[in-house]
């Protein structure tokens, strides 16, 4: 079956501008993550979704940073005004259920360069 | 506070050595979940074992076992006889449910890249 998707794959894109990154995740997966990793090192968690709700905006590193998700489908991550140190893999992820840990299966995550 | 961690940054071996990956974690909670995760070249995480804090009995999942020690707090991951297919950066995790409102979570160590040569 299909896994999670994300697009665009690569994205390079100038300091200052805005940009959107794409999550589909696993059809009826209720639960969706969204991680950055950083050259070289490991997983930092920035926001998660249960439904289309977001308890917890704290892991997003600036307000530049937001996220959306409609329903129990897609979700966008959106990186305003970009900085240099936002260039980094961004990764999202999908679960089944809550709770419990369920296993988290990650998308091939978006490379974003920004120049 | 949540922590994991993978002191070997890098490990390089040959062919058909046996290669054990350390991982020492630090929580408050008592109920905990503990993960380890494959990147191999292409990027995409490829799940490998998930175990809960009540079962300490070690797994063994053909060339692959994990050893959790609660005393210790570590979850030592071991492949034997080596391939060059396992080339890749192992993750271990975390999950403590009880502890933030994120439920499950994720909090990475910073990975071990693992090179196996022919």
């Amino acid at each position: 079956g299909a896994g999670v998707s994300q697009s665009p794959s690569n994205k390079v894109t100038e300091k200052g501008k805005d940009v959107e990154l794409r999550c589909d995740p696993i059809s009826g997966h209720t639960a969706l993550y969204w991680y950055r990793q950083r050259l070289g090192q490991g997983l930092e968690f920035l926001i998660y979704f249960q439904g289309n709700s977001a308890p917890d905006k704290s892991g997003l590193p600036s307000d530049r940073f937001s996220a959306e998700r409609t329903g129990e489908s897609v979700s966008t991550l959106t990186i305003q005004r970009t900085q240099q140190e936002d260039s980094a893999v961004y990764l999202c992820a999908s679960s089944l259920g809550w709770g419990p840990p369920y296993e988290q299966y990650f998308g091939p995550g978006t490379r974003l360069t920004v120049t | 506070a949540q922590k994991v961690t993978q002191a070997q940054t890098e490990i390089s071996v040959v062919e058909k050595e046996d290669v054990t990956l350390d991982c020492v974690y630090e929580t408050r909670d008592t109920t905990y979940y503990l993960f380890w995760y494959k990147q191999p070249p292409s990027g995409e995480l490829v799940f490998l074992i998930r175990r809960n804090s009540f079962d300490e009995q070690n797994e063994i999942s053909g060339r692959y076992s994990w050893n959790f020690q609660k005393s210790t707090s570590s979850f030592n991951f071991t492949i034997t006889a080596s391939q060059v297919v396992d080339s890749a950066v192992y993750f271990c995790a975390l999950s403590d449910p009880g502890v933030n409102n994120a439920g499950n979570m994720l909090t990475f160590g910073g990975g071990t890249r693992l090179m196996v040569k022919p």
